[in-house]
């Protein structure tokens, strides 16, 4: 069974199109991440939610809007696409317990805009 | 600011030889965790190795060991008996308890045969 899992795995789009990539955990854990990793790999947080409420929002363009309907889902939605945009994201869950925060990180979303 | 530093954008080491990866950190919290993350070529993200600021024992996970020297804020990874299959991008990444992960630029690591 897949921990993390998203959908889909490669996404390419037009500019000024609307997209949405989803995200599902099965580990029971609170919080889910969506991270952005650039083209030179470096990985950034975008987003945090605890039990579906934002926690964590980066300086992130309104363009992004993340949703979680229950704690074992968050979805990003990017409204308008750039092709700055193109890049993989990243989606995490992770608990608080003995093992401090570690984060289960899904296979990725490799987005291409046009 | 807290940040992340990893020196080496790219290392290579010949297959069954050890290689240390190096990671320097900035903060002022005194309750962290520091990890490394693996990312070979399928682009998942592997946890390595996980270590706990409050514990002076550096964390070690088979043929993965870390150097953690806190007071110089300092978080190696050690591979030994490097294998093929460790061929991939290497993060270093720091969380203050209660906040966010913070990546290191990357050290892409090729084991050679």
């Amino acid at each position: 069974d897949t921990a993390v899992s998203q959908t889909p795995k490669y996404l390419v789009t037009q500019m000024g199109n609307d997209k949405s990539i989803k995200c599902e955990q099965n580990l029971g854990h609170d919080t889910m991440y969506w991270y952005k990793q650039d083209s030179k790999k470096f990985l950034k947080i975008m987003f945090s939610y605890n039990n579906k409420e934002l926690i964590i929002n980066e300086t992130v363009p309104n363009r992004f809007s993340p949703k979680s309907p229950d704690k074992a889902h968050l979805n990003l939605h990017i409204n308008s696409l750039e092709l700055g945009d193109s890049a993989v994201y990243f989606c995490a869950s992770s608990q608080e317990g003995d093992r401090g925060y570690e984060q289960y990180f899904g296979p990725g979303t490799r987005l291409t805009v046009t | 600011a807290q940040t992340v530093t990893q020196s080496q954008p790219e290392m290579s080491v010949q297959e069954a030889e050890t290689v240390t990866l190096s990671c320097t950190y900035d903060t002022s919290e005194s309750n962290y965790y520091l990890f490394w993350y693996k990312q070979p070529p399928s682009r998942q993200m592997i946890l390595v190795i996980r270590q706990e600021a409050y514990k002076q024992q550096n964390a070690t996970e088979n043929r993965f060991s870390v150097n953690f020297q806190k007071a110089a804020k300092s978080f190696s990874l050690k591979i030994s008996d490097s294998q093929l299959g460790d061929t991939a991008m290497y993060f270093c990444a720091f969380m203050p308890r209660g906040g966010k992960l913070i990546f290191g630029q990357g050290t892409e690591l090729s084991v050679k045969p």
